[in-house]
């Protein structure tokens, strides 16, 4: 049973746009969504994480929107550029517990210059 | 501060062959985890530990063995490897209080022929 659901699978943007990866997720005592950004060759990397108390956090170009009533949220990447092209994963769990992440199936970007 | 390292980082096995992943860190965190990332799966775990001594199994366990006989060391052990488990393999580390914030090794490339 996949508990988070991720799309797109992939996502070619131009130099300067909007990247928007989307995700849902089933199970309501998630208590907090981090999404990962890994780069070829290499592990993912924490990137930006958020509390289902609040409905939006920014941090540079990276915003995260979260709905709790729709149990979705989502990454967006301003003024989308070249070194951003990754694979980004978002992921649910629940904290104070001994619960591991659960992952996305993953998106890959690629921006093109 | 080495963070977390992986050996090692290609491997070629034939079906039946064992072998052991290893997986060190130097972060002194309680959690450690073994991940496998295939294409359109994202990151699925296989075994986790919440300290030493104290292991427990993830959402793909079968296949697999580990151990904590200390707080840096968490190695995974294949008993009879199978076409099936030819992946990337992915140890994280964390602490218990922010078990969200998972860092990554390099990460293994296994091929099983």
């Amino acid at each position: 049973q996949q508990q988070v659901k991720q799309s797109p699978q992939s996502l070619i943007v131009q130099k300067g746009g909007i990247s928007i990866i989307n995700c849902a997720y089933e199970n309501t005592a998630f208590d907090y969504f981090p999404w990962y950004q890994q780069f070829p060759g290499k592990g993912p990397a924490l990137l930006i994480a958020i509390r289902p108390d609040v409905s939006e956090k920014k941090e540079g170009r990276f915003t995260i929107s979260f709905n709790k009533s729709a149990k979705q949220f989502s990454l967006h990447i301003m003024d989308s550029q070249p070194g951003d092209s990754a694979t980004y994963f978002c992921a649910a769990t629940i904290t104070g517990s001994a619960r591991q992440l659960t992952f996305g199936s993953g998106t890959q970007l690629t921006v093109l210059p | 501060n080495a963070g977390v390292t992986q050996t090692p980082k290609f491997q070629v096995l034939k079906t039946g062959q064992s072998m052991t992943l290893q997986c060190a860190q130097d972060m002194n965190h309680e959690y450690m985890s073994w991940y496998r990332q295939d294409p359109g799966m994202g990151l699925r775990l296989i075994h986790y530990s919440v300290g030493a001594g104290i292991t427990d199994q993830g959402e793909v366990p079968n296949g697999y063995n580990v151990s904590r006989s200390t707080t840096e060391d968490f190695p995974l052990r294949l008993l009879s490897a199978a076409p099936s488990q030819t992946s990337v393999y992915f140890c994280a580390s964390s602490r218990f209080a922010t078990a969200y914030e998972q860092y990554f090794g390099p990460g293994t490339r296994l091929t099983v022929t």
